[in-house]
């Protein structure tokens, strides 16, 4: 009963590399969410998706992909990683109400 | 002009005191307002939201909101040190925006034992 579960929870990866981060949540929940943490920048979305195969950008989508062929799946694929793309990476899924709850996070560094 | 701003801090208070975060939004239409709190390298944890004007406490955090001054505030009494986080403001500006969550930057608070 993890709830929502992000792997790998650590990935250094080098540049023009596609690496893909996963998120994974028990919740049945049909609003998924991923954003980005940079410090100087706070909590940025990057794609959102309100149910299987549908899915929409948020503030920052350049260079990122996603999918989502199940509900309880959100991956998220940067296509060619940059080093502009070093963040930590959180995967978040909403309740009824407009809570959002948050995995534990990959800290991704691109070399 | 940021659509979400919290004092900047780092806010520091001693253990037992009220510790205070303010957050103001651009969005006057902005419907549910949130905060979460993030342990240094852990992920944010909601602690509470407030869809109404007014006060609404739990526990030994009250949060307050005021749509007309759009602004929305965390207390907490009898800060510990297990208190000490960074505190984000998240609020829903509800519309076409729908189920998007805008965050502040983040307000760092230490309760010093």
């Amino acid at each position: 009963d993890a709830g929502i579960t992000q792997s790998p929870r650590y990935k250094i990866t080098e540049t023009g590399r596609q690496v893909t981060l996963m998120c994974h949540q028990t919740w049945s929940h049909s609003y998924m969410f991923w954003y980005r943490q940079d410090l100087g920048h706070g909590l940025r979305l990057i794609y959102y998706s309100a149910a299987a195969d549908i899915t929409d950008k948020g503030e920052v989508p350049d260079g990122y992909v996603v999918s989502r062929s199940k509900t309880e799946n959100f991956p998220l694929t940067l296509e060619s990683a940059t080093r502009s793309q070093t963040s930590v990476y959180f995967c978040a899924s909403r309740s009824r109400g407009y809570e959002q709850y948050f995995g534990p996070g990959t800290r991704l560094t691109v070399t | 002009q940021k659509e979400v701003e919290q004092n900047s801090g780092p806010l520091s208070v001693p253990e037992g005191a009220i510790a205070s975060l303010n957050c103001t939004y651009s969005d006057r239409g902005s419907q549910s307002f949130f905060w979460y709190r993030q342990y240094s390298g852990k992920s944010p944890e909601l602690i509470m939201f407030i869809y109404s004007n007014g006060d609404k406490e739990d526990g030994r955090f009250t949060a307050q909101l005021n749509k007309a001054s759009q602004y929305v505030s965390l207390l907490i009494r009898d800060s510990q040190p297990s208190d000490s986080a960074t505190y984000l403001c998240a609020v829903n500006k509800g519309g076409t925006s729908g189920s998007r969550l805008t965050f502040g930057e983040g307000t760092q608070l230490t309760v010093n034992p």
